[in-house]
């Protein structure tokens, strides 16, 4: 199937610091999904973006939807301990299945 | 509240055993999904049903089987043939004409 490129698998930053993460594919596709999970937890859905430059803000996070429909990036602003966790991208597909990015491990240090 | 519903959060089987995992949603969602997590790698769908009494295979299906009898469930049946079973299995359901899925908290199997 086709693959997702997430980066980085990891980051270990200092509280206040701010993130950038992003997802890219080789084919184009109309939807870019950014989830959160905490460990033993589902992923809960952060940000949906649905047009190609489009920009989309959550509290302190913000994704983009690439001109290019390839890619998409997702930024978090002062961080806090409580933004620990895994951030997944996911891109919509045929049948509406997601692909999912491998995930980017998120450590904040107090 | 309206949710995902997983039962149950951990559950324990011997090697050789069949062992179902509930999945139920009161979203009025038409699809609900399977996908399997493993340490460290993202979600790999295992089975989809896009409506009552249909269902479709995913990337990883062999050795899982699942039924769509109700909207509302989709239960997930890991099988002896599932070769390498011990898994965080996450259900998913979206409503129509989109592409937005939601998660319900997971299933921990672990098989010993």
């Amino acid at each position: 199937g086709q693959q997702l490129n997430q980066s980085p698998q990891s980051m270990f930053i200092q509280e206040g610091e701010d993130v950038s993460m992003n997802c890219t594919s080789s084919s184009i596709f109309n939807t870019w999904l950014w989830y959160k999970q905490e460990p033993g937890e589902g992923p809960v859905l952060l940000i949906a973006l649905y047009k190609a430059g489009e920009l989309t803000s959550n509290g302190r996070l913000t994704a983009q939807f690439g001109i290019t429909r390839k890619d998409s990036f997702l930024n978090i602003s002062a961080s806090i301990p409580s933004d620990v966790g895994i951030y997944f991208c996911a891109r919509g597909g045929s049948n509406y299945k997601l692909t999912f990015g491998k995930g980017t491990l998120l450590t904040v240090n107090p | 509240d309206g949710g995902i519903t997983q039962s149950p959060k951990y559950l324990f089987r011997k090697e050789g055993q069949n062992v179902t995992l509930s999945c139920e949603q009161n979203l009025n969602h038409d699809a609900m999904y399977w996908y399997r997590q493993d340490p460290g790698q993202g979600l790999r769908l295992i089975y989809y049903s896009q409506i009552v009494n249909d269902f479709q295979k995913g990337d990883i299906a062999e050795g899982y089987s699942v039924s769509r009898e109700k909207k509302e469930s989709f239960p997930l049946t890991v099988t002896s043939a599932q070769k390498n079973p011990t898994a965080f299995y996450l259900c998913a359901s979206t409503g129509s004409s989109t592409d937005t899925q939601y998660f319900g908290p997971g299933t921990r199997l672990t098989v010993l």
